[in-house]
């Protein structure tokens, strides 16, 4: 079984500070990982994934996420935060070389970036 | 651009009410989903279906049913509305091939059961 823990459902930033989003996965199997985003009133767009090769990936608006294997992590990071970042984050896994396509979402983060 | 409409933004419905949520995509996917979004919840997949006719049940079957009578079509039944399913409903669909595919969803059904 796979699954996902996003670790605090609400974090706050200053405007130009580091963001930091954090995931662990628990997956028998390796895994896809992927970082979708989802501004208000809007549906989910994907902001990056993993899926083998090099570890560190880049996604979309200047965020990134690093596989880390040992630590079960793909914590999402960028380096300086825009107000427009604010939005809801959501970390999902799914297993390679299943039978089946399912997606296993985390309950996501929902990120304030403060003035 | 995979672009996934939900026939409705915003739903009413009484408690008891058979209700209807419409998805269309226009990109010859196979696979579409029906996910439930609840704060704090996060995603949770209700059915799926990999072809015309076909579906499999998810996390959270219970009270829901779907339909596939055409590739671009995936609908979400709820056979009579309660109060407990008041959510906002996402579709997507996802492009046989590849396990690395995203998702693409629609924007949403923001259903109201009273």
């Amino acid at each position: 079984a796979q699954s996902v823990t996003q670790l605090g459902s609400h974090v706050s930033v200053s405007e130009g500070a580091l963001v930091l989003l954090r995931c662990n996965y628990s997956s028998s199997v390796p895994p896809y990982l992927f970082w979708y985003v989802q501004y208000p009133n809007q549906g989910l767009q994907l902001l990056l994934k993993y899926t083998t090769g090099a570890t560190l990936v880049k996604g979309i608006n200047g965020f990134e996420a690093e596989f880390k294997k040992s630590e079960t992590s793909f914590h999402l990071t960028k380096p300086s935060a825009h107000m427009s970042d604010a939005a809801e984050y959501f970390c999902a896994v799914t297993l390679s070389g299943g039978s089946n396509y399912k997606l296993t979402f985390g309950k996501g983060t929902l990120l304030t970036v403060n003035p | 651009d995979v672009k996934v409409t939900q026939s409705s933004r915003y739903l009413v419905k009484r408690t008891g009410e058979k209700v209807f949520l419409e998805c269309v995509q226009d990109m010859d996917h196979e696979n579409m989903f029906w996910y439930r979004q609840d704060p704090g919840l996060g995603l949770r997949l209700i059915y799926f279906s990999y072809d015309v006719k076909m579906k499999e049940k998810g996390d959270i079957p219970e009270g829901y049913s779907v339909s596939r009578e055409k590739k671009e079509r995936f609908s979400l039944i709820l056979e009579s509305a309660s109060t407990n399913q008041t959510s906002m409903y996402l579709c997507a669909t996802f492009m046989t091939g590849s396990y690395n595919s995203p998702l693409h969803f629609g924007n949403g059904t923001r259903l109201t059961v009273t």
